[in-house]
């Protein structure tokens, strides 16, 4: 039973469309977010929801939109997508206090052409 | 802004060979100190929080300590399935969880 669940593990898409990925967590947590990592592992923080609200914003293109219709939901919608949003993202969420850490999803490894 | 730096960036070791990673980090006002470890191909998995200097935690061959500006993550006596990328995090005051470039081991039969 998959704590942090994304979809679509893989997405290969051409510059210029729109995507999006999904992200579910049955944990029971208030609070989930957005991470991408790029090529050399790094591990950036993009967004964080608590309870539905957008509580964290990183400088990330405006390209980039969470949506967050329930706090068991957090998705990623990204508009004309160019080469260098290529990266794996990953989806996590965690008790408001962030106490015993974050859990995180497998991620989406989202290649641009 | 909050920085977290670890060293080595790669750790080759023989299976039996105990070794330590570091984590360095700058941050205002610190509410944890992360572990993580991330296998290829997946998420990162939660090992430790650490809260205050002093502190330290074990879980079968990892032990992480923690001091004021410094955090260590020992391996004793690894085996091939430790092989992965280490990750420490901070977490400041905003709740905000800042990962360094992490530390990958592989271990060698």
């Amino acid at each position: 039973d998959t704590a942090v669940s994304q979809t679509p593990k893989y997405l290969v898409t051409q510059m210029g469309n729109d995507k999006s990925i999904k992200c579910e967590q049955n944990l029971g947590h208030d609070t989930m977010y957005w991470y991408k990592q790029d090529s050399k592992k790094f591990l950036k923080i993009m967004f964080s929801y608590n309870n539905k609200e957008l509580i964290i914003n990183e400088t990330v293109p405006n390209r980039f939109s969470p949506k967050s219709p329930d706090k068991a939901h957090l998705n990623l919608h990204i508009n004309s997508l160019e080469l260098g949003d290529s990266a794996v993202y990953f989806c996590a969420s965690s008790r408001s206090d962030g106490h015993y850490g974050y859990t995180f999803g497998s991620g989406t490894r989202l290649t641009v052409v | 802004e909050d920085q977290v730096t670890q060293s080595p960036e790669a750790l080759r070791l023989q299976e039996g060979e105990s070794s330590s990673l570091n984590c360095s980090y700058t941050v205002s006002g610190l509410r944890g100190l992360f572990w993580y470890r991330q296998d290829p191909g997946k998420g990162p998995e939660f090992l430790f929080t650490l809260y205050s200097a002093g502190e330290e935690k074990e879980k079968e061959r990892l032990k992480a300590t923690l001091t004021k500006k410094e955090s260590f993550l020992h391996i004793t006596a690894p085996k091939p399935e430790d092989s992965a990328t280490y990750l420490c995090a901070v977490q400041p005051n905003d709740y905000k969880l800042s990962f360094g470039a992490g530390t990958t081991v592989t271990v060698r039969a």
